[in-house]
């Protein structure tokens, strides 16, 4: 049963720290979408990338954030350093483009908490 | 900008009760995505409808695309406490790649 993976599962860290999410898509899969979810502004697209390459990162402060996808199996989200205000829900998921089907597969998440 | 709107927030409903939430885009959609979120977990996809004015349904779920490309409905028939969740819609713009765009979602609570 094909799952994207991603840890920390929870994370609770100090103002001011670097913290790193880590996301494994699904085998095969040429897409991968981070995603940062809070009560007050829902699901907001943070990072795309299709083919490793990023392809909308419009979403992202690119002051603090950065997204890379080292390889096919690997992509990662860092905050540096982290603010209260980043505490959230950040999901990662992945999907096949190019087959008319844009079915999105969410990982479990990393719940951040920033103090 | 390019949008799209979920109406309502929140619903409530009593058990056995139906339930209908809409989603509007500001801009022409190649293709509409149902997904359902449970408390405490991730989104999980439903359904995409493609075709103008196309109907599918899964057992008490029913989707809509309208003839214009430009909203959808779900409608659930006679609530189950399992529904609980939030739906959220996802439209796919095509710019120069397939944006996904999703809407604020629909917050259901079922009371037994």
């Amino acid at each position: 049963d094909a799952r994207v993976t991603q840890t920390p599962r929870h994370k609770v860290t100090e103002m001011g720290q670097e913290v790193t999410m880590r996301c494994q898509p699904i085998l095969g899969h040429n897409t991968v979408f981070w995603y940062r979810q809070t009560m007050m502004q829902g699901l907001e697209l943070l990072a795309y990338f299709r083919n490793r390459a990023p392809l909308d990162d419009s979403g992202m402060p690119k002051d603090r954030f950065s997204a890379e996808m080292p390889d096919a199996t690997l992509a990662t989200l860092k905050i540096q350093p982290s603010e209260p205000r980043d505490s959230a829900v950040y999901f990662c998921a992945s999907g096949l483009a190019g087959t008319g089907q844009e079915t999105q597969y969410f990982g479990p998440g990393t719940r951040l908490l920033v103090l | 900008g390019q949008q799209v709107m979920q109406i309502p927030q929140y619903q409530h409903v009593q058990e056995g009760e139906d339930f209908t939430t809409y989603c509007n885009s500001s801009t022409t959609l190649s293709n509409i995505q149902w997904y359902k979120q449970r408390p405490g977990g991730h989104p999980v996809f439903l359904i995409q409808l493609v075709k103008s004015g196309e109907v599918k349904k899964q057992k008490r779920l029913t989707f809509q695309f309208g003839e214009a490309k430009k909203n959808s409905s779900l409608h659930i028939t006679a609530t189950q406490t399992t529904d609980v969740g939030t739906y959220f819609c996802a439209g796919t713009l095509k710019t120069s790649y397939d944006k996904v765009i999703f809407g604020p979602g629909t917050s259901l609570s079922v009371i037994p």
